[in-house]
């Protein structure tokens, strides 16, 4: 049978579509915020960051949103590659926390041909 | 290729053995830290260390014991693990550890297995 938490979120999209991942942060205290991609047997890869004065911020296909009224971080990836399946982590950082980073529980975007 | 570089790749030790993982970066930076992955799980921050000073431990039993050596160096001395302690350890590192707003840039991990 199946176990309790062992079951990441699941993103599936077609190739060639944008992707949106959601995060919702717990601390309303944080200001800094980066969203990291993690493929199978490697570690997080940094891939945007955003500080809490912005909403939103644009990479090499990537845009991150941030709305603090609700506390959600969204990441989005235009014209999604099969390289880009991977488990998708948001962190945030607490105000005066040092350089502390929580993460959040992660999403599993597949990549369909 | 990441430039932190995590050594060995893959550990499998027994209950009673000592044994450490070591990391290195060279990009300057002035904090590093050490995390747990469970499968499936986010990071979790075990240990920061702000120029070459433990800044911060989140409650890690004793039998981790982390070093920093200079600043470039990071390890994680392993002594009498529980089967629970089986996971990817990971290094990371950033400019420096005291004001946050800074990236922090991991390496590939160490998959480690108490028998």
């Amino acid at each position: 049978g199946e176990s309790v938490g062992l079951h990441l979120p699941t993103l599936s999209v077609q190739e060639g579509d944008n992707s949106i991942i959601n995060c919702a942060y717990s601390n309303s205290a944080s200001d800094y915020f980066i969203w990291y991609k993690q493929e199978s047997g490697k570690g997080p890869q940094f891939i945007i960051d955003i500080r809490s004065n912005m909403d939103k911020r644009q990479g090499q296909r990537v845009t991150v949103l941030l709305n603090k009224t609700v506390k959600h971080l969204s990441l989005q990836i235009a014209a999604t590659q099969p390289g880009d399946s991977a488990v998708y982590f948001c962190a945030e950082n607490l105000a005066g926390g040092g350089n502390k980073l929580t993460f959040g529980t992660g999403t599993q975007l597949k990549v369909e041909l | 290729d990441t430039e932190v570089t995590q050594t060995p790749k893959h550990l499998v030790m027994g209950m009673t053995n000592k044994k450490s993982l070591k990391c290195e970066q060279h990009m300057g930076h002035r904090a590093m830290y050490w995390y747990k992955q469970k499968a499936k799980k986010p990071p979790e921050l075990m240990f920061v260390y702000s120029y070459e000073k433990l800044s911060i431990n989140e409650s890690v039993p004793s039998r981790f014991s982390p070093e920093c050596p200079n600043s470039s160096l990071l390890n994680l001395h392993l002594h009498a693990l529980q089967p629970e302690d089986s996971a990817l350890y990971l290094c990371a590192s950033s400019q420096e550890g005291g004001r946050g707003n800074q990236p922090q840039h991991f390496g590939d991990g160490t998959r480690l297995s108490i028998l």
